[in-house]
């Protein structure tokens, strides 16, 4: 799988938007994208997966750029309760292999405040 | 419905003793996961399950560490001769399907293992 590349920490003012960026410039054709975020004391959450389209959920939305070797998870209305680790991963989605597995980097700490 | 349960939420041990952690999956998940997750490291992946297929347990660190799954369901992680090493967050996940873009694995809380 790609490796990727997360800012460690950002912090983000209550009720606005927070873009947490991903770089994935080894980014295969057959490999998505996918966020999770571990809130303290809590196992991973799926957030949001995309292959080159965005797409939008009811927690985010995902941005890919063209070239897919980035991407943004945007939260539109960040609340304390988004405080938390955002894991972004990238893994080949197709029969066969390990795929399975999920690889957790180091992610990035988004903090949101008051 | 009831997300992945897993038990206990923590664990004290002292060092030598074996600790068996339980996890279950949300109902109707085929798969099952085991991670660890070690003080400010990133998750670690244990072992797998599929169905009836044999597991994947390339993950696990030592043959300290087994796993079962009975009837395709509740799984439970065994450490023998538990060492301070293996102080952790155990983290157990369940998906619907296991290949394609929709692998989507839901996590329990995870078990908190501490070995004095």
């Amino acid at each position: 799988d790609a490796k990727t590349t997360q800012p460690p920490s950002m912090d983000c003012a209550e009720g606005r938007a927070a873009n947490l960026p991903c770089n994935h410039s080894t980014i295969s054709g057959n490999e998505y994208v996918y966020w999770y975020r571990q809130i303290h004391s809590q196992g991973p959450q799926y957030i949001i997966h995309g292959l080159k389209n965005n797409e939008t959920n009811e927690m985010a939305s995902l941005i890919i750029t063209e070239d897919r070797k980035s991407s943004t998870l945007i939260l539109p209305h960040a609340t304390l309760r988004d405080t938390a680790v955002y894991y972004c991963i990238v893994r080949v989605a197709s029969s066969g292999g390990s795929n399975y597995k999920l690889t957790f980097g180091k992610g990035t700490l988004l903090t949101v405040n008051p | 419905g009831a997300g992945v349960s897993q038990s206990p939420s923590n664990k004290v041990t002292e060092k030598g003793k074996d600790v068996e952690l339980r996890c279950d999956p949300i109902s109707g998940h085929t798969a099952l996961y085991w991670y660890r997750q070690s003080l400010g490291q990133g998750l670690e992946f244990l072992i797998y399950f599929q169905g009836n297929s044999a597991p994947d347990k390339s993950g696990l660190p030592s043959d300290r560490f087994s796993a079962e799954r009975t009837g395709g369901s509740v799984s439970t992680l065994t450490i023998q001769r538990t060492q301070q090493e293996d102080s952790a967050v155990y983290l157990c996940a369940s998906s619907p399907e296991v290949l394609g873009s929709k692998n989507i694995q839901y996590f329990g809380a995870g078990t908190r293992l501490s070995v004095l």
